[in-house]
């Protein structure tokens, strides 16, 4: 089965630099997807960026991209050029084979962006 | 607007308490999703449904009831067999099953007391 392991409980980053948060999976599937959600205080769930296992680039939306190593199986988020709205929740994600392929998620990194 | 829509977003009950929490989607989505977010816990699967008239249990489904009657909504009954069921929880779908980006609603939080 799919499992999705966060190690970083929380991170801190001072305002204006980048700061990666780190994601480590585990599948036997030769395809498979990584999602990385942003959770705020609210609590709403806002989907970031994607990566398909196939996928020859790495994944980039706006200030978020996402280093993905297939071999090590780490898909780590990186934000550049943070800022105080950055401070929220972050979750990776995969998707579960076994027939439905449903969202599995880590138990995410609480970024802190200092000014 | 296309979204989610949970409600209610606040809700205190006692022990031993059915409480439904409503999700309505506008989005034409095929699959929904119930997520349980515990402190230090990340999201765990409660129920999803691919499409309508159809649901399976997802990890922790024990003390937990759903209905999909209609394409746009897919109630969650916490029924008095939860043993612990304060939380927070959040209603997503998806186009259909195996596309990963969700779409969430803001979620509900629910206290017993």
């Amino acid at each position: 089965a799919q499992k999705i392991t966060q190690t970083q409980p929380g991170m801190f980053v001072q305002e204006k630099e980048a700061v990666t948060l780190d994601c480590t999976y585990d599948t036997s599937d030769q395809s498979y997807g990584l999602f990385w959600y942003k959770q705020p205080s609210s609590g709403e769930m806002i989907f970031l960026i994607y990566q398909g296992s196939y996928d020859e680039q790495n994944a980039t939306e706006g200030r978020y991209s996402l280093n993905f190593q297939k071999a090590r199986k780490s898909a780590n988020l990186v934000i550049s050029a943070s800022q105080l709205g950055d401070s929220a929740m972050y979750f990776c994600a995969t998707l579960r084979s076994g027939g439905s392929y449903i969202p599995t998620f880590g138990r995410g990194t609480s970024l802190i962006v200092h000014p | 607007d296309g979204g989610i829509t949970q409600s209610p977003k606040y809700l205190f009950r006692k022990e031993g308490q059915n409480v439904t929490l409503s999700c309505e989607q506008n989005l034409n989505h095929d699959a929904m999703y119930w997520y349980r977010q515990d402190p230090g816990q990340g999201l765990r699967l409660i129920y999803y449904s691919q499409i309508v008239n159809d649901f399976q249990k997802g990890d922790i489904a024990e003390g937990y009831s759903v209905s999909r009657e209609k394409k746009e909504s897919f109630p969650l009954t916490v029924t008095s067999a939860q043993k612990n069921p304060t939380a927070f929880y959040l209603c997503a779908s998806s186009i259909r099953t195996g596309t990963g980006e969700l779409f969430f609603g803001e979620g509900s939080r629910l206290t017993v007391l």
